[in-house]
């Protein structure tokens, strides 16, 4: 069945470094790909999301790249704060099919101040 | 605009009980989302809605659990009877389109089954 696998579970940065999160599908179909961040006790927030016809996507500090060939697809966050820390969650969908969203199995990022 | 609704926010029983959760998305939105989030992992897709018809419910383990949406608006979802491995947060979320598009989460209800 559909996958996406997620890497690394934790990740530690300095307050200022870089942070890069990557996520592996298994379904050729996908063409969708969004990034949640959820915060300790708080709801799955969209952060950013790219389709599978642009290769890089960037929002202020928040940048997804995907390959389509390799399928697979990177959170970078850059000039990280503490309020970063949180639980990133990837996914990927069809929109062409059900449009069921498979999720990676996340990555708790802690920023050190 | 308001936000997906639920309730319970926390909600504790023993095995074998009855529970029942509740979900009012946000106005307009025609798709209607159930996960189930165990600790430490991502949300997996229990039922997909679309207006009251069920769009996908393969992971949903029918022997227990139970969903329905009526008139296309809010939703319930039912487990009976409730085991430990049934622990977990249930999300709700809602999208104003099938695929492609930003799902709006709740702030889901913490199950704890003892």
């Amino acid at each position: 069945g559909e996958n996406v696998e997620q890497h690394p579970s934790t990740l530690s940065v300095q307050e200022g470094d870089s942070a890069v999160i990557k996520c592996t599908y298994s379904d050729s179909a996908s063409n969708y790909f969004p990034w949640y961040k959820q915060e300790l006790g708080k709801r799955p927030q969209l952060i950013i999301d790219i389709r599978s016809n642009v290769g890089e996507k960037k929002d202020q500090r928040i940048a997804v790249t995907l390959n389509k060939t390799a399928k697979h697809f990177s959170l970078h966050i850059t000039e990280t704060q503490p309020e970063d820390s949180a639980v990133y969650f990837c996914a990927a969908t069809d929109t062409s099919g059900t449009y069921k969203y498979i999720f990676g199995t996340g990555t708790r990022l802690k920023v050190l101040a | 605009e308001a936000g997906v609704a639920q309730s319970p926010r926390y909600k504790i029983i023993e095995k074998r009980q009855s529970v029942a959760f509740w979900c009012n998305p946000i106005s307009g939105h025609a798709t209607l989302y159930w996960y189930q989030q165990i600790l430490g992992q991502g949300p997996k897709l229990l039922i997909q809605f679309q207006n009251n018809g069920v769009v996908d419910d393969s992971q949903l383990p029918k022997d227990r659990f139970s969903a329905e949406r009526l008139k296309g608006v809010d939703s319930t979802l039912k487990i009976q009877p409730a085991k430990l491995e049934d622990s977990a947060v249930y999300l709700c979320a809602s999208s104003p389109v099938t695929g492609g598009y930003e799902q709006f989460f709740g702030p889901g209800t913490r199950l704890t089954v003892l």
